[in-house]
């Protein structure tokens, strides 16, 4: 079991570029989850899934978009890379049910520099 | 706005001595969790309590929830140098709904 994968680790963009984080999980998780962490601070969720072709916003969306056409894959794109989007991104999925989503998997994290 | 917000934002202690940090919330929730992350690493998860439950416990850890105050604990005995970390709260308000953290409190142990 590989657990949540991300990928690339490091990531260095100018601004205007687009980009597309890689994540994957291979624990049959019906929830998905896209979280950036800046220095000192808590995680803000950007985007969310409940399972394949499900996706709905999180607290901050804007500048990103994601699509969740299979089970284990959550991919996130950039659309045009600004410097307020440095940031640590991390992935995270769980089982959901109708007790609601439960322990959350996390990814290693994606650290994101935009110039 | 954030569901959760930890409290307080940081914390000192001596090695042995017991660390509480405290959570509270703003509307109802289905469960809420518990996390711990080392600097500069991922979050590791520690305990999920549901609104029905009031109580549990791992190891050294003890987690309470008042869902009339809305508000969570999480206790950690005989703390240890390597307990040092910040330590977030995550809320779920209802089934397959998303997962919210607060912005956390930092503890350091100092040996």
């Amino acid at each position: 079991n590989a657990g949540v994968t991300q990928t690339p680790k490091f990531q260095v963009l100018k601004t205007g570029q687009s980009m597309t984080l890689q994540c994957a999980q291979d624990m049959n998780h019906e929830y998905m989850s896209w979280y950036r962490q800046d220095p000192g601070m808590g995680l803000r969720l950007i985007h969310y899934s409940v399972g394949a072709g499900i996706t709905d916003q999180g607290e901050v969306p804007n500048g990103y978009n994601v699509s969740r056409s299979t089970t284990e894959d959550f991919p996130l794109r950039l659309l045009s890379a600004a410097p307020s989007q440095t940031s640590v991104y991390f992935c995270a999925s769980s089982y959901s049910s109708g007790q609601g989503a439960g322990e959350q998997f996390f990814g290693p994290g994606t650290r994101l520099t935009v110039l | 706005s954030q569901q959760g917000e930890e409290d307080p934002q940081a914390l000192s202690i001596q090695e042995g001595e017991n660390a509480t940090m405290n959570c509270s919330y703003k509307t109802s929730i289905n469960n809420l969790q518990w996390y711990r992350q080392n600097s500069g690493r991922g979050l590791v998860h520690l305990i999920l309590i549901r609104s029905n439950e009031r109580e549990k416990h791992s190891g050294r850890l003890r987690v309470t929830l008042d869902t009339s105050k809305k508000s969570s604990s999480l206790l950690i005995t005989a703390s240890r140098a390597a307990d040092t970390a910040s330590y977030f709260c995550a809320t779920v308000k209802t089934s397959y709904d998303k997962v919210i953290f607060g912005p956390g409190t930092s503890l350091s142990v100092i040996p």
